[in-house]
């Protein structure tokens, strides 16, 4: 099956930086790549997600990059806020499958 | 906002004993997953449906069975727990076919003494 790697399993930035968070994945049949974030003690709620046929998208303060050559796909939280702390997931699935595989996740810590 | 609820929120039991971990989401999603969350391995997949009926196995099924008798209900089923077990676990429900979000329950936290 699909594995997915999480590079970084913690992170701490000051407020008002960037935060970078870089994921890589086996399978090239991967075409769907979401980001999920957990508060401390919640469950996981969706912030944004890219597909293979592009290769960058942004939400507001969160731009995703997709590179399928080196499959590798990253999180970039600009102008990072106290409440943007939280683990971060990456997660992969196949094209017409709607099954996700996560990374490891990363903690994210702003710093005022 | 998509519901998906998770009974128990806690459970503790003991060694050998079975235990079920039920879910349901009012959703109207074909597709229902099981996750365990253990630090160092973020979310690892245990079981999943595609329907009422199906049932598939992720990457980590031993030691676990998976029951989905309706659309809305999925539940998870340890036989015969053990520690290694302990752990948090996600319901999560999403639509069929790619690239749909996918909802996650708060979490049961089962710990097995």
């Amino acid at each position: 099956g699909e594995k997915v790697e999480q590079h970084e399993s913690t992170l701490s930035v000051r407020e008002g930086d960037s935060a970078v968070i870089n994921c890589t994945y086996t399978d090239t049949a991967s075409s769907y790549f979401p980001w999920y974030k957990q508060e401390a003690g919640k469950s996981l709620h969706f912030v944004i997600d890219i597909r293979s046929n592009v290769d960058r998208k942004q939400s507001q303060r969160l731009i995703v990059l997709l590179d399928k050559k080196a499959k590798r796909f990253s999180l970039h939280i600009t102008a990072t806020q106290p409440e943007d702390s939280a683990i971060y997931f990456c997660a992969a699935s196949k094209a017409n499958y709607n099954v996700l595989y996560f990374g490891s996740g990363t903690k994210l810590t702003v710093e005022p | 906002e998509a519901a998906v609820t998770q009974s128990p929120r806690n459970k503790v039991a003991v060694t050998g004993g079975k235990v079920t971990l039920s879910c349901n989401q009012t959703n109207n999603h074909n597709n229902m997953y099981w996750y365990r969350q253990d630090t160092g391995h973020g979310l690892r997949l245990i079981h999943y449906s595609y329907g009422a009926g199906s049932t598939e196995k992720g990457d980590i099924p031993d030691g676990y069975k998976a029951s989905r008798p309706s659309q809305e209900n999925f539940s998870l089923i340890l036989e015969l727990a053990t520690p290694s077990q302990t752990s948090v676990y996600f319901c999560a429900s999403g639509d069929a076919g790619e690239g749909t979000e996918v909802f996650f329950g708060k979490g049961t936290r089962l710990t097995v003494v």
